[in-house]
């Protein structure tokens, strides 16, 4: 079946530090990728997303590639922030199902000033 | 702001006595989801609804039920909460139902049964 598989958390960088947070993916076909971030007591934002290989997604300094050859799809982001500190989930929605989104357990991020 | 809207954020209730979570949206999307997300665990899906069309999980608990009026709203129903349901409910709506489509997910509202 499809799964996704994140690094373990938590994960605790000072600030300006450089981020990676691993993914990677089990789905048969071509699945369309995702970043959410959630912020305590907070629902899910969309951070990035990516929907066919090769694709990267980026936003607000975080990236991702779309690797099919390692199905993997791991954010990164140059110089973290206080405020990036969240809990970050990986997830895949299947090709041809019904937009269903399957997440990875979330990698929770703390950053010190 | 075209938005989710969940109510209430939280919620307590008895062991046993039923609940209804409420969902809103203003973004005049065709498909809602229902997640639960329990304690430091991933968001899983209930259930959702494209138009009137509801869609079951196939290890959604026969005690959640869901409602959908109009495009607008969305219920979730436990019909007799047990200490296991507590967790933070996530509404979520999307355009339609590609894949890849983005879903927009309203605050939550954390449930507590005692």
């Amino acid at each position: 079946g499809n799964s996704v598989t994140q690094m373990e958390g938590p994960v605790t960088l000072s600030e300006e530090a450089f981020l990676t947070i691993n993914c990677t993916y089990t789905a048969t076909g071509y699945p369309s990728l995702f970043w959410y971030v959630q912020y305590p007591g907070e629902g899910l934002q969309l951070l990035l997303k990516a929907t066919k290989a090769d694709d990267k997604g980026s936003n607000k300094g975080f990236e991702a590639t779309y690797r099919k050859e390692t199905t993997s799809f791991h954010l990164e982001k140059g110089s973290v922030q206080v405020s990036d500190s969240a809990v970050y989930f990986c997830a895949l929605s299947a090709a041809g199902g019904y937009n269903k989104l399957i997440f990875g357990a979330g990698t929770r991020l703390a950053v010190h000033p | 702001d075209a938005m989710v809207i969940q109510n209430p954020r939280y919620q307590v209730t008895q062991f046993g006595k039923p609940v209804t979570l409420s969902c809103s949206q203003t973004l005049n999307h065709n498909v809602m989801y229902w997640y639960q997300q329990k304690s430091s665990q991933a968001p899983k899906l209930l259930f959702h609804y494209y138009d009137k069309d509801f869609n079951n999980e196939a290890d959604t608990p026969d005690n959640f039920q869901s409602r959908r009026p109009n495009t607008s709203f969305c219920f979730l129903d436990i019909r007799s909460p047990g200490l296991g349901d507590a967790a933070m409910y996530l509404c979520a709506t999307s355009r339609d139902l590609t894949g890849g489509t983005e879903q927009y997910f309203g605050p939550g509202t954390r449930l507590t049964v005692t």
